[in-house]
């Protein structure tokens, strides 16, 4: 099946400092989405992109969908602590009957120090 | 709009029993998914449903099964636990476009001993 490869796996970063994370794969995708998880809740959608070489903010998070859709990245520019949990990248490619599946990467847990 | 909601919120169970866990998705979502998240293996798909057909199953035993009510409820059955069963399971629901977007519950928290 398709696989995300998503990295880093952890980070642990000042306050104030730029975040950069990244999720590669081998098939390519129609639709690049970033979660985010806080602790005991269900992920929350962040960004979605939709074109190969698209660029897309939001607040101070920026994603970007590779030209050769495999690929995304997301930046978080001058953490503050409420940023700390896990970051989810998917890649959605249609799976048939009307159905486009999404495959999760295994997420970047990123903890600010204050 | 109320977001998905999950229900129960925790659950104990031992091995060899079965488990039923509930989700209400956003009014007007018509399609359901399921996830199962543990530490190691991350977000694993389980199976999506559709106007109360399931469209698309994931990699899981027979064990795990699920329907979907006229109403767009949706459930989701595990029969004859088993330890490696502990998970958070996540329902998930979107609106019928092909924009990828799920919007998660907060899942429920299953513990098999």
């Amino acid at each position: 099946g398709q696989q995300l490869n998503q990295s880093p796996q952890s980070m642990f970063i000042q306050e104030g400092e730029d975040v950069s994370m990244n999720c590669t794969s081998s098939s390519i995708f129609n639709t690049w989405l970033w979660y985010k998880q806080d602790p005991g809740e269900g992920p929350v959608l962040l960004i979605a992109l939709y074109k190969a070489g698209e660029l897309t903010s939001n607040g101070r998070l920026t994603a970007q969908f590779g030209i050769t859709r495999k690929d995304s990245f997301l930046n978080i520019s001058a953490s503050i602590p409420s940023d700390v949990g896990i970051y989810f990248c998917a890649g959605q490619a249609y799976s048939g009957a009307g159905s486009y599946q999404l495959t999760f990467g295994k997420g970047t847990k990123l903890s600010v120090i204050p | 709009k109320a977001g998905v909601t999950q229900t129960p919120r925790y659950l104990i169970k031992t091995r060899g029993q079965q488990v039923t866990l509930s989700c209400s998705p956003i009014s007007g979502h018509r399609s359901v998914s399921w996830y199962q998240q543990t530490p190691g293996q991350g977000l694993q798909f389980l199976f999506e449903y559709f106007s109360e057909t399931q469209r698309n199953k994931g990699n899981f035993p027979g064990r795990f099964s699920g329907r979907q009510f006229s109403n767009s409820r949706s459930e989701m059955n595990v029969s004859t636990l088993e330890l490696g069963d502990s998970a958070l399971y996540l329902c998930a629901s979107s609106p019928v476009d092909i924009s990828g977007k799920l919007f998660f519950g907060s899942g429920t928290q299953l513990s098999v001993l």
